[in-house]
């Protein structure tokens, strides 16, 4: 069975970084593409990037290019996402999701979703 | 970018009664050497995650009831939940996985009327 299980819950101030790790089981990790995703609250969906474990090689939106790094750990099984310069407009559920095999293929797998509050 | 934009917000339907969601692609989502429309629709129950419930716009994930349906081609799109049971009152989401960065629409609430 495939599992992602993110990293729990984090209070933030403005300015500083986050990073939120994902451990994927039940899967080759290096076959597929990780992505993560925003949700504000009340909000829709916001993809924020990929990242293929295989060759590390990583996708970002461009709102948040400046700001977010998606790494891979394939010794572990585990996909990571640092958002720095955080911002109050950061306060969001953000889910890690594994594709069916290739970028442009739907999103199969979710985590649970790891909720940041950025707040003074 | 191809923004995605669904439509109602919100509705509500009675229980047995048909629920449908448009959604509409800024442009063709359609890869025309394959043939395939690369959008999909996804679940989301409060607290929970999103499920992938549809995908090539009209394939159901395995173990999705056949009451939900997804069709159309090109930018105009519709997921259909053929008699709405309660346990569908969720967002749905439609997204695009046509090209980067992948997009959703803004989701649609669907309750019981």
């Amino acid at each position: 069975e495939v599992q992602l299980v993110q990293s729990g819950a984090e209070v933030k101030k403005p300015g500083t970084t986050v990073k939120i790790s994902c451990k994927i089981s039940g899967h080759t990790f290096t076959d597929y593409c990780i992505h993560w995703v925003q949700q504000a609250p009340g909000k829709g969906l916001e993809w924020m990037g990929l990242i293929d474990p295989d060759d590390g090689d990583t996708i970002y939106a461009e709102k948040f290019q400046s700001r977010v790094t998606i790494t891979a750990d394939t010794s572990t099984g585990t996909a990571y996402m640092e958002l720095s310069s955080l911002r109050s407009e950061d306060t969001a559920l953000y889910y890690c999701a594994k594709d069916d095999g290739g970028p442009l293929l739907p999103l199969e797998y979710w985590g649970q979703g790891t909720l940041v509050t950025v707040s003074s | 970018d191809i923004v995605m934009t669904q439509s109602p917000d919100s509705l509500a339907v009675s229980l047995g009664e048909r629920a449908t969601i448009n959604c509409k692609s800024s442009q063709s989502v359609l890869y025309i050497s394959n043939n395939k429309n690369y959008l999909a629709w996804y679940q989301q129950k409060p607290g929970q995650p999103p499920k992938l419930l549809i995908y090539w716009a009209s394939t159901r994930e395995s173990g999705v009831p056949d009451r939900f349906s997804g069709s159309g081609s090109g930018t105009d799109f519709t997921l259909t939940i053929s008699s709405l049971q309660a346990e569908d009152v969720a967002v749905y989401h439609c997204q695009q996985y046509f090209s980067t960065p992948l997009t959703f629409g803004g989701g649609t609430k669907v309750e019981i009327k």
